[in-house]
């Protein structure tokens, strides 16, 4: 079974501290990872999405980068404000048929 | 136009009601999907529509029903629905090109309370 795994569950920093979630998957396979925010009770943000050839995208102070062989992926933060605080949920595309996986999301506060 | 519309914002309905959701996008976008998201859970794919065809129905109960009347619409018609059905309903998009699905963009949902 293709499972997505994000750990840890909730992230709790000071402003401008750099941060790391974590995204692991079952199946070296993907043919696509996309990092998303969600805000309570909102619909879902893109923030960065990582074709199966990449190994990494930037945006602003967001960074992804993914490594197939180990099955994982990170999202870097850096200087993180208030914000920031929001769910972050990664969804991985195993095949090219438009199916998405997704983790149960890591919730980040980021106290003034 | 870079987003995705989702009417109404929130719906409530009883068990013997019928009603829809409706979504819409006009960025081209080629492929349409159906999410369900309980709180604190991550959403949940029901149904994708590829070229305006049903590609996957992840066994969604047929009290349940998707519709893409043209490539910038997608309906989720609901019959009889339980309590248990309340949830957040997202509708997403992505472009398709040559059969390749590319990143998805999320409408902010619908709040649906079944009594």
């Amino acid at each position: 079974k293709q499972e997505v795994t994000q750990i840890p569950a909730a992230l709790s920093v000071p402003e401008g501290e750099n941060l790391v979630l974590n995204c692991s998957f079952t199946d070296s396979a993907i043919y696509n990872l996309q990092w998303f925010r969600q805000d309570p009770g909102k619909g879902l943000t893109s923030l960065l999405l990582i074709q199966s050839s990449q190994r990494e995208q930037t945006s602003g102070r967001l960074n992804a980068s993914l490594d197939k062989s180990s099955g994982r992926s990170t999202l870097y933060i850096a200087a993180s404000q208030p914000g920031d605080s929001a769910t972050y949920l990664c969804a991985v595309t195993f095949t090219n048929a438009g199916k998405s996986t997704f983790g149960d999301g890591t919730t980040l506060t980021v106290k003034p | 136009d870079t987003e995705v519309t989702q009417t109404p914002k929130h719906l409530v309905m009883g068990m013997t009601n019928k009603k829809s959701l409706k979504c819409e996008q006009h960025m081209g976008h080629r492929a349409m999907y159906w999410y369900k998201q309980k709180a604190k859970k991550p959403p949940e794919l029901m149904f994708v529509y590829s070229y305006e065809k049903l590609s996957i129905n992840e066994s969604v109960p047929s009290r349940f029903s998707p519709e893409c009347p043209n490539s910038s619409l997608l309906n989720l018609h609901l019959h009889a629905l339980q309590p248990e059905d309340s949830a957040l309903y997202l509708c997403a998009s992505s472009l398709l090109q040559g059969g390749t699905y590319n990143e998805q963009f999320f409408g902010p949902g619908t709040r649906l309370t079944v009594l």
